[in-house]
């Protein structure tokens, strides 16, 4: 069964400073990744995905992420955080199954501090 | 506790047909969101309901509206379906503890809509 595992429930870091957000997952075959970013107020925007190819991903607002197959990993990164990056952090593993379906992690809520 | 409970699993309809879909949050949250899952494609955001009001909408045509109902559940409507409205639409709630917005979205497990 497909699982997705953030395990840092929250995340302090200064501005400026680099961040890593990480994320295992568990599926059988090669997933699709997400990373997804909530603002207070705000659903879900997706910060960047990965489907296949090469396995540094590029996103929105500045942010990577890296596939680890050896590792089921999936960590995102940010070489220098801003003060508006301070919001709650979603990773999922998505597979087409009859019908896409995606499960997300439960989150990692980044604070800011100046 | 009861998760947030959607309606129904499963949804066919043919071209030009309406659907709705039914979402029942976590009871004491206040908040509905709706996305679109199109596959390969991920959440898209559809619509974000908040005490009885839409909040926020995403980038989708009219024809994909809801509402809000006094017991905080939610429709979302479709209509004039398109072949490419078939989708997983998830609904999450949240809620916001006092002034501080920690709000954490919890997910239904979807309606899979099929237009045919």
């Amino acid at each position: 069964a497909q699982s997705v595992t953030q395990p840092d429930i929250h995340i302090t870091v200064s501005e400026g400073a680099s961040l890593e957000l990480r994320c295992n997952y568990s599926y059988g075959a090669t997933p699709y990744l997400f990373w997804y970013v909530q603002s207070p107020g705000q659903g879900l925007q997706l910060l960047l995905k990965y489907f296949s190819g090469d396995t540094l991903v590029q996103g929105i607002k500045g942010f990577e992420a890296e596939f680890k197959r050896s590792q089921s990993s999936f960590n995102l990164r940010k070489p220098s955080v801003h003060w508006s990056d301070a919001a709650e952090y979603f990773c999922a593993v998505g597979a087409d199954t009859g019908g896409f379906k995606t499960i997300f992690g439960a989150g990692t809520r980044l604070f800011v501090k100046a | 506790e009861a998760g947030v409970t959607q309606s129904p699993t499963h949804l066919i309809k043919t071209r030009g047909q309406q659907a709705t879909l039914r979402c029942s949050p976590i009871s004491g949250h206040t908040s509905v969101y709706w996305y679109q899952q199109a596959l390969g494609l991920g959440l898209q955001f559809l619509l974000w309901y908040d005490e009885g009001e839409e909040r926020n909408r995403g980038n989708f045509p009219p024809r994909f509206s809801g509402r809000q109902f006094p017991n905080y559940s939610s429709e979302l409507n479709v209509n004039a379906l398109e072949l490419e409205d078939s989708a997983l639409y998830l609904c999450a709630s949240s809620y916001i503890v006092g002034d501080e917005t920690n709000e954490k979205l919890f997910f239904g497990s979807g309606t899979q809509l099929s237009v045919l």
